[in-house]
């Protein structure tokens, strides 16, 4: 599993947008790249997975560049219940199902 | 539809005590995992079960540890003796056939306390 290292944490305010980078210098091939999102009191939920470029839902944007040795989340106009924490995750091929979290990066927004 | 469910909420138990939290993942979903979660840290692996069977125990800290899945739906996990540093929230998802390229849907974990 590719190692990734992300800011610790963030502070926002709402209606700005947030952009969260995470490395992953040893990224493999095959790796993707997953972000899952964890409110207070639940349990991670998936965001957005892709594997290079752009990639963009109803919740946000996944800029990866050429090289794929980092990848930007970026979360548009963002509101109080967009606190959470963010974990960028790196691998998951095919057989590889052990997701492997982080320290994520805390975002904190405020009004 | 219904998510991953995951009872208790909130255990809190002695030290030495046996603790068994229960896990009811989504529908028709054959892959079932367990992870434990430290305050401050992400999750951290712990099981994976395929069906009835454990693929992969490799996360699981030592022998007081063991989980179950008897019939391919709902999973236990059970803590023997257990210890103040076991206290954490753990946490149960389910995915659809166990690919690593899924989305594994997560509970709301069962916070454990110690005393």
């Amino acid at each position: 599993l590719a190692k990734t290292t992300q800011p610790i944490s963030m502070d926002s305010y709402e209606g700005q947008e947030v952009n969260i980078t995470c490395s992953h210098n040893n990224i493999a091939t095959n790796d993707y790249i997953t972000w899952y999102q964890q409110f207070p009191s639940q349990g991670p939920r998936f965001i957005i997975q892709g594997y290079k470029t752009k990639v963009t839902n109803e919740v946000a944007s996944l800029f990866i560049p050429a090289d794929r040795k980092s990848s930007t989340l970026s979360l548009p106009r963002v509101s109080l219940s967009d606190t959470a924490v963010y974990y960028c995750l790196v691998g998951l091929p095919v057989d590889d199902y052990k997701l492997s979290f982080g320290a994520g990066t805390t975002v904190t927004v405020r009004a | 539809g219904a998510g991953v469910s995951q009872t208790p909420s909130n255990k809190v138990t002695e030290k030495g005590k046996y603790v068994e939290l229960r896990c009811d993942p989504i529908s028709g979903h054959t892959a079932l995992y367990w992870y434990r979660q430290s305050l401050g840290q992400g999750p951290e692996f712990l099981i994976y079960f395929q069906g009835t069977g454990a693929a992969d125990d490799s996360g699981l800290p030592n022998d007081r540890f063991f989980a179950v899945r008897p019939e391919g739906s709902v999973s236990t996990l059970k803590i023997q003796r257990t210890e103040r540093g076991d206290s954490a929230v753990y946490l149960c998802a389910s995915s659809p056939s166990g690919g690593g390229i899924e989305t594994q849907y997560f509970g709301p974990g069962t916070r454990l306390l110690v005393l």
